[in-house]
């Protein structure tokens, strides 16, 4: 089945403790993208990539960092979490530039 | 800089009743993409359509309609006889094809839908 995973689904975390949260597509995709979401302000691209080690920020790329060592995986990281980052994060992949976006699941992050 | 607005931030009717989701865009380019996502309750988002920018056919997918209107830099997304099922987020959002092969995708910031009994 086609698909983007992310884990985990859900993290409670402290602030300051570095955490990552995985990314994988099966779709041999070349795009893939972070997203935040938060209430009242829709969906926020955190990073993207078109390929292989070839990545670029979005509108909110502070605090975060990614990395795409193979085309299936775009782990997302964050180095010292702060409760603004407390946020449903999604993943996505896409096939083409302006192409249908895939979305994973989802990952809810609570930063206290 | 491109961006999507949104101005219903949410919308209740009542079953049966037809529905359109206002969504407005703004960006330089003469190539871009628009998209409609749907979020339930559930929290996954839903594809329901991409349109480009030299496309500017209305489309119809059963009850779901868009009407795209590039005078007035709309993407509106109508529901004919709204059904409870249809109670979610809903989502435009707009895609610049840049010479870089970057992929930006905007969002507006969401409507959210109700449909009653």
């Amino acid at each position: 089945e086609a698909q983007v995973t992310q884990n985990p689904r859900y993290l409670i975390t402290v602030t300051g403790k570095k955490l990552t949260v995985t990314c994988s597509q099966n779709m041999n995709h070349e795009y893939m993208s972070w997203y935040r979401q938060d209430p009242g302000l829709g969906l926020r691209q955190i990073y993207y990539s078109m390929n292989v080690e070839v990545t670029d920020k979005g509108d909110v790329p502070e605090g975060y960092k990614v990395s795409r060592k193979e085309k299936r995986n775009f782990p997302l990281i964050l180095e010292s979490p702060s409760p603004n980052q407390t946020s449903l994060y999604f993943c996505a992949s896409s096939p083409e530039q302006g192409g249908r976006a895939f979305f994973g699941q989802g990952t809810r992050l609570t930063v206290v | 800089a491109q961006k999507v607005t949104q101005a219903q931030t949410e919308i209740s009717v009542v079953e049966k009743e037809d529905v359109t989701l206002d969504c407005v865009y703004e960006t330089r380019d003469t190539t871009y993409y628009l998209f409609w996502y749907k979020q339930p309750p559930s929290g996954e988002l839903v594809f329901l359509i991409r349109r480009n920018s030299f496309d500017e056919q209305n489309e119809i997918s059963g009850r779901y309609s868009w009407n795209f209107q590039k005078s007035t830099s709309s993407f509106n997304f109508t529901i004919t006889a709204s059904q409870v099922v249809d109670s979610a987020v809903y989502f435009c959002a707009l895609t610049r094809l840049d010479w870089g092969g970057g992929n930006k995708l905007t969002f507006g910031t969401g409507t959210q839908l109700k449909v009653e009994l």
